[in-house]
């Protein structure tokens, strides 16, 4: 158990829909990161939240949002869905020093029909 | 901006036999991170090799980074089926969050 928690396991929507996806971190850590992994494709970063502020974004599309609220956990909005924007979705946590690890929870899949 | 590469993207190996991933970065690295992801599971975090030439080992895992510290290496002696799953490298390098290479993914025939 990594300690990092997210909520759902799995979403079923449609095109053109809007979903929220949620992770609380470990305790203790200050910082979270969101993840998109398609079908054999890698871990591709798409933003980072320190002690509730942006700390670096990655390849997030425009549709797609995310903040970090006071108690430090994190959701990921993702709105006008498309049939691509299926995948898993992995929240990861760790202390807020990059050269520290990160723990990922379980993962979020989305299925866009 | 930084690029992390990993060959092969895949690997089938016969168990007992040896397993080899590669990783290359775009740009020198401060440290290098590895991880395991099963099928089904999450990435978990397996090591973190900061020094030129550094060598660590695992049991049967040894991973090395390069002099130039731009290049890393995982090797895994008489795989076994629990050895199965995706292998990650992360490079990191500045003040950017890691930056994951696209994996090899490990299968073990019995």
């Amino acid at each position: 158990d990594s300690g990092v928690t997210q909520t759902p396991k799995h979403l079923i929507t449609a095109t053109g829909q809007r979903v929220t996806l949620r992770c609380s971190p470990r305790s203790g850590d200050l910082s979270v990161y969101w993840y998109q992994q398609s079908l054999d494709q890698g871990l591709q970063f798409l933003i980072q939240y320190y002690n509730g502020e942006e700390r670096a974004k990655g390849n997030i599309l425009e549709r797609f949002s995310a903040q970090q609220f006071p108690d430090l956990h994190s959701e990921l909005n993702l709105s006008s869905l498309e049939l691509g924007d299926s995948a898993l979705y992995f929240c990861a946590s760790s202390t807020g020093q990059e050269d520290q690890p990160q723990h990922f929870g379980d993962g979020t899949r989305l299925s866009i029909l | 901006g930084q690029q992390v590469m990993q060959i092969p993207q895949y690997q089938h190996v016969q168990e007992g036999e040896d397993f080899t991933t590669y990783c290359n970065s775009s740009t020198t690295l401060s440290n290098i991170q590895w991880y395991k992801q099963r099928p089904g599971g999450h990435p978990v975090f397996l090591i973190q090799l900061v020094k030129s030439g550094e060598v660590k080992k695992q049991k049967r895992l040894t991973f090395q980074f390069g002099e130039a510290k731009k290049n890393s290496s995982l090797h895994i002696t008489a795989t076994q089926t629990t050895d199965v799953g995706t292998y990650f490298c992360a490079g990191l390098s500045g003040n950017t969050p890691l930056v994951f290479g696209k994996g090899t993914r490990l299968s073990v025939i019995a």
